[in-house]
């Protein structure tokens, strides 16, 4: 089956500076790899999504690159400001049919 | 976006009662839906695929008698936890996928679960 890897497993950085969050797959038949935002006891969030025909995503602050050859895919927030403080998860999976495998998820701390 | 909608948002109960949790479609068919289970500061872990009309495929490790899975329409999926223990406290959420329009995951609200 899938295996996501995601890194870091914690993040601090100062308003505005960037994050960066790394994930790798495993199963080269993922074609379709979302970026979620959970805060604590809510349901995740898709902030940016990427399939696999694509290299890059942006939108507004936040960015989204994949590497099929590697299998690796990174979120990039440019900008950082305090709300953006929450843990991120990063997944992945093949055609709609089937469930999404999340990394490890992410904390990201964005300090004033 | 789709809207999945699950039910209830936080429930306590007494170790061996029983609880359902329902996750609702409310504006798209979904022949499937996923369960997930999520501990505090865990990621998301895969319990079972939920196909309507069928039974459930459970992920290794998932007991199938103590997570029932029943999917008997096309915007319903409901999750019974049997014989509930502490150990079973967690956060569940249900998810969707709108497979005519987009790939994008849906996901209900979360079902926070304590048994005392």
């Amino acid at each position: 089956g899938e295996n996501v890897e995601q890194h870091p497993s914690t993040l601090s950085v100062q308003e505005g500076d960037s994050a960066v969050i790394k994930c790798t797959y495993s199963d080269s038949a993922s074609n379709y790899f979302p970026w979620y935002k959970q805060e604590l006891g809510k349901r995740p969030q898709l902030i940016i999504d990427i399939r696999s025909n694509v290299g890059e995503k942006k939108d507004q602050r936040i960015a989204v690159t994949l590497n099929k050859t590697a299998k690796h895919f990174s979120l990039h927030i440019t900008e950082t400001q305090p709300e953006d403080s929450a843990v991120y998860f990063c997944a992945a999976s093949p055609s709609s049919g089937y469930a999404l495998n999340f990394g490890k998820g992410t904390s990201l701390l964005v300090t004033p | 976006g789709a809207v999945v909608s699950q039910h209830p948002s936080w429930v306590i109960c007494k170790s061996g009662t029983s609880v359902k949790i329902e996750c609702r479609s409310l504006d798209f068919q979904a022949t499937t839906m996923f369960w997930y289970r999520q501990f505090p500061k865990q990621s998301l872990m895969l319990m079972a695929t939920s196909n309507e009309g069928s039974k459930a495929t459970y992920e290794q490790g998932v007991e199938k008698d103590k997570f029932l899975i029943n999917h008997a329409s096309l915007t319903l999926s409901t999750l019974t936890v049997t014989s509930a223990h502490p150990e079973d406290s967690s956060f569940y959420i249900c998810s969707a996928r709108d497979a005519q329009w987009t790939t994008e995951a849906f996901f209900g609200q979360g079902t926070r679960l304590t048994v005392v």
